[in-house]
């Protein structure tokens, strides 16, 4: 089983600040996904990266791929209150017949006005 | 667009009790899955199908059955709740295997006392 461990788990600052979360593993993954989820809604998808070193950005969002596909990294500029969420971080790796994303158990944002 | 559809959106039972969770989707794709989500947990996959016609079992299967009715639709039973089994469940769904993101229903919440 491949485990995605995020950090940190919860994270509370001002608005106007930056942050970064990670998502870290010692598997290799094909690919890595970010998720933001709002309460009382399922998740929705942010980003895919697929390659080593990737890098992707949305908006004031910036995602990043780790060289050996093992880590990813989300960095949020300028945060706003609409930033608040539960970040979740999905590793793809086929193995054998369990084909699937695994998710980290996620960054609680909140963001202050 | 109203992607991935899960009813209801809550349920209290009983010990013993079962209930079925419904779970449709109108995007045309190939692959369903069932999560459970607890608090620290993160998502945790209970069974998934990868096309019409097959599901397979995931990381926490005991307790539960699936069926995927045709390509639309994926149900969970539960045959006999547990308070164990209080949790939020995400039905998802996605195009196929590989670096597809998933489409998240907005979850039902379920207390079993």
């Amino acid at each position: 089983t491949q485990l995605l461990e995020q950090s940190p788990q919860f994270l509370s600052i001002q608005e106007g600040e930056n942050l970064t979360v990670y998502c870290n593993s010692s598997s290799v993954f094909s690919s890595l996904q970010w998720y933001r989820q709002e309460p009382g809604e399922g998740p929705v998808l942010l980003v895919t990266v697929v390659t080593g070193g990737e890098v992707k950005k949305l908006k004031r969002l910036t995602f990043q791929f780790g060289d050996a596909r093992k880590d990813s990294s989300l960095h949020i500029t300028a945060a706003q209150p609409g930033d608040t969420g539960l970040y979740l971080c999905a590793g793809y790796a086929p193995s054998g017949s369990a084909r699937q994303l695994t998710f980290g158990s996620g960054t609680q944002l909140t963001v202050l006005p | 667009n109203a992607g991935v559809t899960q009813t209801p959106k809550f349920q209290v039972l009983k010990t013993g009790q079962s209930m079925t969770l419904q779970c449709a989707q109108d995007m045309n794709h190939n692959s369903m899955y069932w999560y459970r989500q607890d608090p620290g947990m993160g998502l945790r996959l209970i069974y998934y199908s990868a096309s019409e016609g097959t599901t397979d079992k995931g990381e926490v299967p005991n307790g539960y059955n699936v069926s995927r009715l045709n390509k639309r639709e994926f149900s969970l039973r539960l045959e006999s709740a547990a308070p164990s089994q209080t949790s939020v469940y995400f039905c998802a769904s996605s195009e196929g295997w590989g670096n597809y993101g998933y489409t998240f229903g907005s979850g039902t919440r379920l207390t079993v006392v």
